[in-house]
């Protein structure tokens, strides 16, 4: 069974701070790995979608990496601004409609 | 574009009522839907999929049920809501066999009373 797993859950940083968020996953398997953003009592908005087959997408100033052979995928975000400030979720697809979520990191960029 | 929408977006029900949450996806055709659960400070959690008008497979015994009455319609239902059902409903849709990703709706917020 894949288990994802997000550190740090938790992290708080200074605008204008180039950071980097941790996705791990278990089972190696995977199809694509995807990226969301969660605002406080809001839906999930897609940040970045990674193929298997692929190392990494970009997408203004997110970078995400993809590792399939340690199990990892790393979210990067240059320049942080108080906008920024989310949840960020990774969640490994499988296949066979089997989507697993991290528990999330909760970002906080202090203006 | 393809677009999802979900409603309500707050719902406040005393325990013993029913439910009915709904969901549409507008830009494409035979999409698979889904139905999450995201309990506070808990990961999200599938209770529902469909992969057509009609077909409906349930991830965890429980006292929801899901119903496709149309291609681009899905609805989260219960008879009776139990307090332990609040939390915070996603809908999302993904094409063909999900491997181009997943679209999520804004959410639900439920509170059981």
């Amino acid at each position: 069974k894949q288990e994802v797993t997000q550190i740090p859950a938790a992290l708080s940083v200074p605008e204008g701070e180039n950071l980097v968020l941790n996705c791990s996953f278990t089972d190696s398997a995977i199809y694509n790995l995807q990226w969301f953003r969660q605002d406080p009592g809001k839906g999930l908005t897609s940040l970045l979608l990674i193929q298997s087959s692929q190392r990494e997408q970009t997408s203004g100033r997110l970078n995400a990496s993809l590792d399939k052979s340690s199990g990892r995928s790393t979210l990067y975000i240059a320049a942080s601004q108080p906008g920024d400030s989310a949840t960020y979720l990774c969640a490994a697809y499988t296949g066979r409609r089997a989507l697993t979520f991290g528990s999330g990191t909760r970002l906080q960029v202090q203006p | 574009s393809q677009t999802i929408h979900q409603w309500p977006a707050t719902l406040v029900q005393p325990v013993g009522s029913p439910l009915s949450l709904e969901c549409t996806v507008e830009g494409t055709s035979n999409p698979n839907l889904y139905w999450y659960r995201q309990a506070a400070g808990r990961g999200l959690q599938l209770l529902f999929y469909s992969v057509g008008i009609g077909q409906i497979s349930s991830e965890v015994p429980q006292n929801l049920s899901a119903s496709r009455p149309q291609d681009r319609q899905f609805i989260l239902s219960s008879k009776k809501l139990l307090l332990s059902d609040s939390g915070f409903y996603l809908c999302a849709w993904s094409g063909g066999w999900g491997g181009f990703g997943y679209t999520f709706g804004s959410g639900t917020r439920l509170t059981v009373v």
